[in-house]
Formats: structure tokens, C-alpha cells, sequence
């Protein structure tokens, strides 16, 4: 079995801060880990993902994760925010032996203030 | 191309009706995947389709849900007799195979039971 925590519901920040949604996983089996965002009135987009390799992943819009596995973390960062990347963003767990069912943590509002 | 498209976007039921959510995956896509969505919440696994096989419909929460992708690509989702714990955004996504492949998100149907 396999279980996300996204630990903060909400998340309101200034424009141009930095932030960090944080992400724990708890899995028996190796993992894959995604982040995803979700405008509203929108489906969810990928934003970056940890297969394997290097720990610190790269995405799009700015954003990078970094892989933590003795913290089995995936915390979500982004140095300088705009008011566009006000929405919902999700933390995601597969297991990587071949069970391709994610497991969505409950989301965190990332809200970006003028 | 185009994404994964749903329809329709909003559907309002009366308790007791039956309803059919359909999506349009991206084509060549061989893994298909339901999820509902409540409100606040992340999205959760229904049912994962490889091509015109169901290959796991777990997450299905009772006999009055049905899935079917008769010839490998669209595919229904069939809620018989809704009930008003039923109301959630349905959520479709498709990827090219396997856990570690991108999945693209459809933008969702709304369903209301009253």
C-alpha cells in the first residue's frame, strides 16, 4: 500500500517569494513521484517527475522537486512566484515495479498575493 | 494535437437516474484511466483500461459504476441509479503505457445528484 501527505492545505505567498509545497510518501515498494497542477475548472497537468537518477527534478514553469528518499520526501519548490501560479497542485505515488495505480495526496492551495 | 476532451462538462442528475460520462483520449494512446474527484479532495483511481481491456477496476466504489472501451479508444463511464454521495468531478486521462508515462489530464465532468 502506498499513501501521499501533502502537508499544508494552503499556501498564500507573496509575489516574487520563494515557496515550498511539502510532500511525504510512505510506500512499500520503489517509486515513481509526480507533481501535478490544477487550474480551476481545468484537469491536472504535469509539472515534473522523479523516475530515477538524479534526485533533484526540473520542470516546467520554474518549478523543481527534490527526491528525499530516507526523508521519503518530494517537496515542491519555486524561487520567485507570479500571481499565474495561483492554483491547486498535487502530489503523486506509483510504485515502480509495475503497479501503475498513483496515489493522490488531497492537494495544497498555492495562493499568490500582489 | 488535440488533448483528452470530456463531455459532458456539467451534468446534474436526479437521484435515482442513470448517467453516462464520456472521454475522448488522445489518440494513440493505449492506457486509459478514470478517477473521481471530490470536492477538496485529490483525485481517486476508478479504473485503468490497456487498450480495450479493463485490467483493474478496484477503485470502482459499487456495482452501479461501469467502465467499457469497446474498441480501444473512447470510453464510457456508466453510473446506474445515482445517488447524491455520487456528485464529484470525473476525471479521464490517458498515456502512451505503463506507470512511469505521463498521463494527460481530460478537463473533467461535473456531476450534481439532487
Amino acid at each position: 500500500a502506498q499513501s501521499v501527505t501533502q502537508l499544508d492545505s494552503q499556501v498564500p505567498v507573496f509575489e516574487e517569494a520563494p515557496v515550498e509545497l511539502r510532500c511525504n510518501y510512505s510506500s512499500s515498494v520503489s517509486v515513481y513521484l509526480f507533481w501535478y497542477v490544477q487550474y480551476p475548472n481545468q484537469g491536472l497537468q504535469l509539472l515534473l517527475k522523479y523516475l530515477s537518477g538524479s534526485t533533484l527534478v526540473k520542470g516546467i514553469n520554474g518549478f523543481e522537486a527534490e527526491f528525499n528518499k530516507s526523508q521519503t520526501s518530494f517537496h515542491l519548490r519555486k524561487p520567485s512566484v507570479h500571481i499565474s501560479d495561483t492554483a491547486e497542485y498535487f502530489c503523486a505515488v506509483s510504485g515502480s515495479g509495475g503497479s501503475y495505480i498513483p496515489t493522490f495526496g488531497r492537494g495544497t492551495s498555492l495562493i499568490v498575493h500582489p | 494535437g488535440a488533448g483528452v476532451s470530456q463531455s459532458p462538462r456539467y451534468k446534474v442528475a436526479k437521484r435515482g437516474q442513470d448517467v453516462a460520462l464520456r472521454c475522448d483520449p488522445i489518440s494513440g494512446h493505449v492506457s486509459l484511466f478514470w478517477y473521481q474527484q471530490a470536492l477538496g479532495q485529490g483525485p481517486e483511481f476508478l479504473t485503468y483500461f490497456q487498450n480495450e481491456a479493463q485490467l483493474d477496476k478496484s477503485g470502482l466504489p459499487s456495482d452501479r459504476f461501469f467502465a467499457e472501451r469497446p474498441e480501444g479508444s473512447v470510453s464510457t463511464l456508466k453510473i446506474q441509479r445515482t445517488q447524491q454521495e455520487d456528485s464529484a468531478v470525473y476525471l479521464c486521462a490517458s498515456s502512451l503505457d505503463r506507470a512511469q508515462e505521463t498521463q494527460y489530464f481530460g478537463p473533467g465532468t461535473r456531476l450534481l445528484v439532487l
